[in-house]
């Protein structure tokens, strides 16, 4: 079964640091580029962040550049985000999600169920 | 940043109606467009791709179309399992971007 699995949210003080992970299984893993979505409960779905298959190339949206480092490790088939300097809007339900591999920029094939994020003092 | 805007944001209808999604963009994206289902307590569900391509498995009642910065989801003889929120996304781009959402509920 092809399974993306989000982990690692929880309570974070603001300023704090958290490393989310997603572990993948079913698919060869480093062949895909992953991304991380967020969504504030009740709201949209907002990019965060992208690495490619390889971990060569990575972007950001504005807000977490600089704050959050996506990572992979292809041996043990899993994504991180690690997060730093939070704030009370960087909480949310995080997603990783899988990117199609038909091309060079694809839609998300494949999503995790979400793990949550709180900011909160 | 390219921007997306879902109309309306929220839309009722009844089980056998056909709905129409708009999803416009700030500048034109091509066909560069997917569209995603979500329901309560779980994870989008990939529909279309390039604007009109249904994803393997999805209900030929949901269509796509539109180029440049203007496109529609429909969704014809509506079933019980399609009320959901409904996001676009522009992807083909190092920062994809999603449309705010619609949600479709049940008149």
């Amino acid at each position: 079964e092809v399974v993306l699995e989000e982990s690692g949210g929880g309570v974070v003080q603001p300023g704090g640091s958290l490393r989310l992970a997603c572990a993948a299984s079913g698919f060869i893993f480093s062949d895909y580029w992953i991304h991380w979505v967020r969504q504030v409960p009740g709201k949209g779905l907002v990019w965060v962040s992208r690495i490619k298959g390889d971990g060569s190339s990575t972007n950001y949206e504005a807000s977490v550049r600089g704050r959050f480092t996506i990572s992979r490790d292809n041996t043990k088939e899993t994504l991180y985000l690690h997060m730093s300097s939070v704030r009370a809007e960087d909480t949310a339900l995080y997603y990783c999600a899988r990117e199609r591999d038909y091309g060079p920029a694809e839609p998300f094939d494949l999503w995790g169920q979400g793990t949550m994020v709180t900011v909160s003092s | 940043d390219i921007q997306l805007t879902q109309s309306p944001s929220t839309l009722s209808a009844s089980v056998g109606d056909t709905v129409i999604i708009t999803c416009r963009a700030s500048q034109s994206i091509s066909r560069w467009l997917a569209w995603y289902q979500q329901k309560p307590g779980k994870a989008p569900k990939f529909l279309i791709y390039k604007a009109s391509n249904l994803e393997g498995g999805v209900p030929s009642r949901f269509s796509g179309s539109g180029s440049e910065t203007v496109f529609t989801l429909t969704i014809s003889s509506l079933q019980p399992d399609d009320f959901a929120t409904y996001y676009c996304q522009h992807y083909n781009t190092y920062s994809p971007t999603f449309g705010q959402g619609t949600k479709l509920e049940i008149k």
